[in-house]
């Protein structure tokens, strides 16, 4: 199994430019999960999906930022504008219905400058 | 919100020596999970265990479980220097939700 791929790996962009992040979850997981880490607030849920339906979007900080799962092996999360607080690694994990275990991409480092 | 929370936030260890590290919750669980994060990596599932279980093993990890505490540790016997990592233990919320300590960082020394 490829496990959950993520791109970018690293992102460095402007103050007030759009950003995109992508993730690919492992074939067969129906629940998917955007977190953000920051040495400040740790590891952060902002966001997931149960069978392509947001089910909890509380964790996501503000209306600058939105997700989406257009089909079961795709996610966006994106981030209109983006601002330098926005900067931390983002994670994408995926899970079966049938277990509680998360399995983890690689992350996306995310620095707006 | 952080369910758990890991103590101590650092640990530094030789090789060879035994880590032990401790997670502390606050709301009754289904279960719960010990996920190791290498520098620049994602997090990797260690191990799970359920609320009516009091003990687990697997390789050189041992975990046990108090539900009566509200708390959990992880030992690792005979430490590496590829175990040199920060752990974080995870609770389970509703919704296959977890919610993620602030994790210990281990350091072990060759």
């Amino acid at each position: 199994d490829a496990g959950v791929i993520q791109s970018p790996r690293h992102e460095v962009t402007e103050m007030g430019q759009e950003v995109t992040l992508r993730c690919k979850p492992i074939s067969g997981h129906n629940s998917l999960f955007w977190y953000r880490q920051t040495m400040m607030r740790g590891l952060e849920l902002l966001i997931y999906f149960n069978n392509n339906v947001p089910i909890d979007d509380s964790g996501m900080p503000e209306d600058r930022f939105s997700a989406k799962m257009p089909n079961a092996s795709f996610s966006t999360l994106k981030i209109q504008p983006s601002e330098p607080r926005d900067s931390a690694v983002y994670f994408c994990a995926s899970s079966s219905g049938t277990e509680d275990t998360q399995y983890f991409g690689p992350g996306t480092r995310l620095t707006v400058l | 919100s952080q369910q758990g929370e890991e103590d101590p936030q650092a640990l530094s260890i030789q090789e060879g020596e035994n880590a032990t590290m401790n997670c502390s919750y606050k709301t009754s669980i289904n279960n719960l999970q010990w996920y190791r994060q290498n520098s620049g990596r994602g997090l990797v599932h260690l191990i799970l265990i359920r609320s009516n279980e009091r003990e687990k093993h697997s390789g050189r990890l041992r975990v046990t479980l108090d539900t009566s505490k509200k708390s959990s540790s992880l030992l690792i016997t005979a430490s590496r220097a590829a175990d040199t990592a920060s752990y974080f233990c995870a609770t389970d919320g509703s919704d296959y939700k977890l919610s993620f300590g602030a994790g210990t960082t281990v350091t072990v020394r060759a």
